[in-house]
């Protein structure tokens, strides 16, 4: 079953504390994997799309990184207007879909 | 640049009305989505269009009805709402492929839907 999952589902860090999310999948033939930023009462907003493993997209304190099974949104030294609900989704090779995680809820103290 | 655009922003309906969301991109794409956002379960597919003149159902799309007015609209209808309809509506559309931004879905700044 074609499958996207996100880890933590939530995670509070002090400004300037590092870390990373997670995004696994599981699904037969990856078009994309894409990571959005959705702020509480808006829409996602598109941040990266990577295609293979290995790849690198980088924004500002965001690095998105890929491997054959999971992908990885680092957040280096953040600050509070970081903090928003990051979405994954991936997209197979065959037809139109899109399929999400449910999402990491950041929240970054000042 | 008003990118995807949707209507109304807040509505709330009884339980056996209907409505119409209705939904217009000015990026010429091709495909458009339809999705609801209920917690904890993310993003759910209601209804895609790939092309003009075309639909395809998603993963929910039990009591639901879209029509792809023209290039630019998509509307989904709720023909008799019930209380399960309640959520966050998102409007989307998908980048051309071989564009210069690939296979990437933009979202509208969604419609907050009551039924009681």
């Amino acid at each position: 079953e074609d499958q996207v999952t996100q880890s933590p589902e939530a995670l509070r860090l002090q400004e300037g504390e590092s870390s990373s999310l997670n995004c696994s999948y599981t699904v037969s033939g990856l078009r994309g994997l894409f990571w959005y930023r959705q702020d509480p009462g808006k829409g996602p907003e598109f941040l990266f799309t990577l295609y293979s493993a290995g790849e690198e997209k980088e924004k500002e304190r965001l690095k998105a990184t890929l491997t054959k099974k999971e992908s990885f949104l680092h957040i280096t030294a953040p600050k509070p207007e970081d903090s928003a609900t990051y979405l994954c989704a991936v997209q197979k090779n065959t037809g139109n879909q899109f399929y999400f995680g449910t999402g990491t809820s950041l929240t970054v103290i000042p | 640049n008003a990118g995807v655009t949707q209507t109304p922003k807040f509505q709330v309906l009884k339980t056996g009305q209907s409505m119409t969301l209705q939904c217009a991109q000015d990026m010429n794409h091709n495909s458009m989505y339809w999705y609801r956002q209920d917690p904890g379960m993310g993003l759910r597919l209601i209804y895609y269009s790939a092309s003009e003149g075309t639909t395809d159902k998603g993963e929910v799309p039990n009591g639901y009805n879209v029509s792809r007015l023209n290039k630019r609209e998509f509307s989904l209808r709720l023909e008799s709402a019930a209380p399960s309809q309640t959520s966050v509506y998102f409007c989307a559309s998908r980048a051309t492929p071989g564009s210069y931004d690939g296979n990437t879905i933009y979202f509208g700044e969604g419609s907050w839907l009551t039924v009681v």
